[in-house]
């Protein structure tokens, strides 16, 4: 998984609790993203980082707010978790932005009850 | 289970037959595509890209072909084993595609029967 760890891996929390995932990397690129995947959907984008502390949003980002105080760790926290964000969510990192392959870790499983 | 592949279009081939995975994309204006693979309870995993300046790459017991004409890409895995078993969904890098610079297809699961 290309130095990319998350955690936790496997979580269940409750509705209008608050969680923070966390994305570890080891190879110091530059880019980070966060995405989710559900059933009959591809993989859709939450936020990425372009460097400590720049950030922006993807296509799904309504209720998902992210920090990036290191280069190697990037933090998804869902501010009051609802069952709609029951998913599996994936990190993922490049060097450069646009025409780079994006490296993914090994996900973690949420699910909002 | 693994409930991200329910509802995926299967392709079911032999082991030791070639497969071939195809992907339609809509954009003309992508010019960078990629092939990802996916097996249950994993991350998406590289297999191979290609430009738009290339209609063709290879890898290992891999080929990519990319038909700017029609908009459609295909993976082709030779000699397919049991190993191959997995999702399969490309990537496209849209330009000027502002905040998400890749859009994924939703995939195609391969079978393989031992």
């Amino acid at each position: 998984d290309a130095g990319i760890t998350q955690s936790p891996r496997h979580k269940v929390t409750e509705t209008g609790t608050p969680v923070t995932l966390r994305c570890h990397q080891t190879e110091n690129h530059r880019y980070m993203y966060w995405y989710r995947q559900d059933p009959g959907h591809g993989l859709r984008l939450i936020h990425y980082s372009y460097g400590v502390k720049d950030t922006d949003k993807g296509e799904v980002s309504d209720g998902y707010s992210v920090s990036r105080s290191k280069t190697e760790d990037f933090l998804l926290t869902l501010e009051s978790a609802t069952s709609s964000q029951t998913s599996v969510y994936f990190c993922a990192i490049s060097e450069r932005r646009t025409q780079e392959t994006q490296y993914f870790g090994p996900g973690t499983r949420l699910l909002v009850l | 289970g693994e409930s991200v592949g329910l509802h995926l279009p299967t392709l079911s081939v032999q082991e030791g037959d070639n497969s071939i995975i195809n992907c339609a994309y809509s954009n003309s204006a992508s010019d960078y595509f990629i092939w990802y693979k996916q097996e249950s309870g994993k991350g998406p995993q590289f297999i191979i890209d290609i430009r738009s300046n290339m209609d063709k790459r290879q890898g290992q017991r891999v080929t990519v072909l990319l038909n700017k004409t029609v908009k459609h890409l295909s993976l082709q895995i030779a000699a397919t084993q049991p190993g191959d078993s997995a999702v399969y969904f490309c990537a496209e890098n849209v330009r000027n595609s502002g905040n998400t610079p890749l859009v994924f297809g939703k995939g195609t699961r391969l079978s393989v029967i031992a």
